[in-house]
């Protein structure tokens, strides 16, 4: 697709059900992130993948968060038993890192907001 | 660990003066440096990017200015526009062996700016 389309863009979910968020990155961008921004804060590194390699899961909080990517293309993310500390936007961004000289630019989807009550 | 602050948590200028963004970070091994800036509701678009071997990288009404001694870098908006309002945000990576930034983007908390007319 023409940018980064994640779903659903809202998400209101009771403490201690499974979420799940998905993310098309642009087609060909072989590097896709997971990122979350809480209330007020910066955006935090969860999830990183890069063609077959294993991801980078060093940011992932807790077991409760996990994320897969079927396909090298549509990524889920996905909460287990969600409490209130877990709302925030959720955000997905993918890359074509050519692998020519010069900075590895993200591009954004407009986010996931999840909130859990 | 915050490796990369924002200490301005907003900015307000007035049109048509300089914007001035600042960025501190601690880790020397970043070698890519890059601003994005995020309108509510929407997920950060990419603005500009310097690597560590210059000081300087400018883009039309954009300026990055690299410190590597003080670990500090700039964004410079000349001249400023009410539509500039947004959340800017730093971000620093590091490279490969191939000089070109890789994996995950490690972000600052964010600068509200507003420009008023």
């Amino acid at each position: 697709g023409a940018g980064v389309s994640q779903s659903p863009s809202n998400k209101v979910t009771e403490k201690g059900k499974d979420v799940e968020l998905r993310c098309d990155p642009i087609s060909g961008h072989t590097a896709l992130y997971w990122y979350r921004q809480s209330l007020g804060q910066g955006l935090e590194f969860l999830i990183y993948f890069q063609g077959n390699s294993a991801p980078d899961k060093s940011g992932l909080p807790s077991d409760r968060f996990s994320a897969e990517r079927t396909g090298g293309s549509v990524s889920t993310l996905t909460i287990q038993r969600t409490q209130q500390e877990d709302s925030a936007v959720y955000l997905c961004a993918s890359s074509s890192r050519s692998g020519i000289g010069g900075a590895n630019v993200l591009t954004f989807g407009a986010g996931s907001r999840l909130t859990v009550l | 660990d915050q490796q990369v602050k924002q200490n301005s948590p907003s900015l307000s200028v007035q049109e048509g003066r300089i914007s001035i963004l600042n960025c501190d970070y601690t880790n020397s091994m970043f070698d890519y440096f890059l601003w994005y800036k995020k309108y509510p509701a929407e997920g950060p678009t990419f603005l500009i990017s310097i690597s560590s071997i210059k000081d300087k990288n400018e883009d039309g009404r954009f300026t990055v200015f690299l410190n590597k001694s003080a670990k500090h870098l700039s964004l410079h908006i000349v001249p400023s526009q009410p539509g500039d309002s947004a959340v800017y945000f730093c971000a620093a990576s590091f490279s490969n062996a191939g000089g070109t930034s890789y994996g995950k983007l490690t972000f600052g908390q964010g600068t509200i700016l507003t420009v008023h007319p």
